[in-house]
């Protein structure tokens, strides 16, 4: 059975800290990995990763796939309070998307 | 360009009640996919289409329907709802291989 498993399920970091976010999935057909940044509304799309060992990054996050390991982590440098939020980690597999469960983030000013 | 738009925003219905959760999108994708949504948990697969006239069955489709006429439309139907059924509802559409564009959600309440 597909799955995709994130670790770990909630946060709670001080404003400035860097945290890592992960994602380990085990999923026939894999096409993509996809983050989400969920706040109090709808999941609003960050990386799309096609590509083990290259860099996305946008501002201070970044992300990167293991396709041999089968994992990604998502960085956040200095982060502020406004990441406070749930990430989500999605995999494209065939017609759906498989869902982790998330990763609550709180930052702590 | 709107993108994934959705109606009501918020409803609430009495027990055994119907009502269809309204979504549409404007970018011509041909997936389209319904997800419940519990407060504190993650996003379940109600139904998917993968184009006009096909239609499929998620992790949790029961107690609704969906139909898909057109490209741009794809109603979910509650046909006699239950306290189960409270939560949050998002829409969303993609082309195959391509990030996927959530609707903005619609909030239902079943007392």
């Amino acid at each position: 059975e597909d799955k995709v498993v994130q670790s770990p399920l909630s946060l709670v970091v001080h404003e400035g800290d860097t945290v890592t976010l992960n994602c380990s999935y085990e999923v026939t057909n894999f096409r993509s990995l996809l983050w989400y940044k969920q706040e109090k509304k709808a999941p609003t799309f960050l990386f799309m990763l096609t590509s083990s060992g290259i860099e996305k990054k946008s501002g201070r996050l970044s992300s990167i796939l293991d396709k041999k390991e089968l994992f990604s982590i998502l960085n956040i440098t200095a982060t502020q309070t406004g990441d406070s939020a749930v990430y989500l980690c999605a995999v494209d597999s065939n017609y759906q998307l498989i869902w982790g469960a998330g990763t609550k983030l709180i930052i702590k000013p | 360009n709107a993108g994934v738009t959705q109606t009501p925003k918020f409803r609430i219905l009495k027990i055994g009640q119907s009502m269809t959760l309204q979504c549409t999108q404007d970018m011509n994708h041909n997936y389209m996919y319904w997800y419940r949504q519990d407060p504190g948990m993650g996003l379940k697969l109600i139904y998917y289409s993968v184009g006009a006239g096909i239609t499929d069955k998620g992790e949790v489709p029961n107690g609704y329907n969906v139909s898909r006429s057109t490209t741009e439309d794809f109603p979910l139907r509650l046909e006699l709802a239950a306290p189960s059924q409270t939560s949050v509802y998002f829409c969303a559409s993609r082309r195959p291989e391509e990030t996927q564009y959530f609707g903005p959600g619609t909030r239902l309440l079943v007392l």
